[in-house]
């Protein structure tokens, strides 16, 4: 049973460029989430989806920032116009529907370095 | 605002003696702590978790104790390993999603 699988491992994206990162949950899980870590810190809750919504975006910032969770593929956190404070570890996480909710299965990471 | 912090950023232990990792959350209405294990370049990895019904849960070699009175929550680590040398993160919740402190890193000497 894979985990959850995040790709690229590492993204560099000039100064306003897009960037894109997937996530696929672990098989059976139907919630997603996106977290990001700066260094030497912890992480900070960007976006809550289920399949095909948006449960809670209110970590991500208003602007440049979007995330989808189609009903077929990976979740997808997208980021137009990069700049270097974008730069940090994007983690995403699933968990199963019902009781346990709350508990994340994390995947290894996107680093995103803009340049 | 409600926020998860630690008391400690850094740790340091002999290998073999117990560890302490100590938490402080300010949330008195979050019902769910979890630990997470994070090793240098890897995503969180769950170590133990507890609901707020309960006050002490026992893992392997890991305990997580639970004192709501005054809104703290520990980890112990048994008989410390130079594999347990790592940044552990409390994380708390009253329904998702789950909210993180800062981190404590632990180092183990052998």
């Amino acid at each position: 049973n894979a985990g959850v699988m995040q790709n690229p491992r590492h993204l560099v994206r000039r100064r306003g460029q897009e960037a894109r990162l997937r996530c696929s949950p672990m098989k059976g899980h139907s919630h997603v989430y996106w977290y990001r870590q700066l260094p030497e810190e912890g992480l900070k809750f960007m976006v809550y989806l289920q399949k095909e919504n948006i449960i809670d975006e209110s970590g991500m910032p208003k602007e440049r920032f979007s995330a989808e969770f189609p009903k077929e593929g990976p979740s997808i956190l997208r980021i137009q116009q990069v700049v270097r404070g974008d730069s940090a570890a994007y983690f995403c996480a699933s968990s199963p529907p019902g009781q346990g909710e709350e508990k994340l299965f994390f995947g290894s990471g996107t680093q995103l370095s803009v340049l | 605002g409600e926020s998860v912090g630690l008391h400690l950023p850094t740790l340091s232990v002999q290998e073999g003696d117990n560890s302490i990792i100590n938490c402080a959350y300010s949330n008195s209405a979050s019902d769910y702590f979890i630990w997470y294990k994070q090793e240098s370049g890897k995503g969180p990895q769950f170590i133990i978790d507890i609901r707020s019904n309960m006050d002490k849960r026992q893992g392997q070699r890991v305990t997580v104790l639970l004192n709501k009175t005054v809104k703290h929550l520990s980890l112990q680590i048994a008989a410390t390993q130079p594999g347990d040398s790592a940044v552990y993160f409390c994380a708390e919740s009253r329904y998702t999603p789950l909210v993180f402190g800062k981190g404590t890193r632990l180092s183990v000497i052998a």
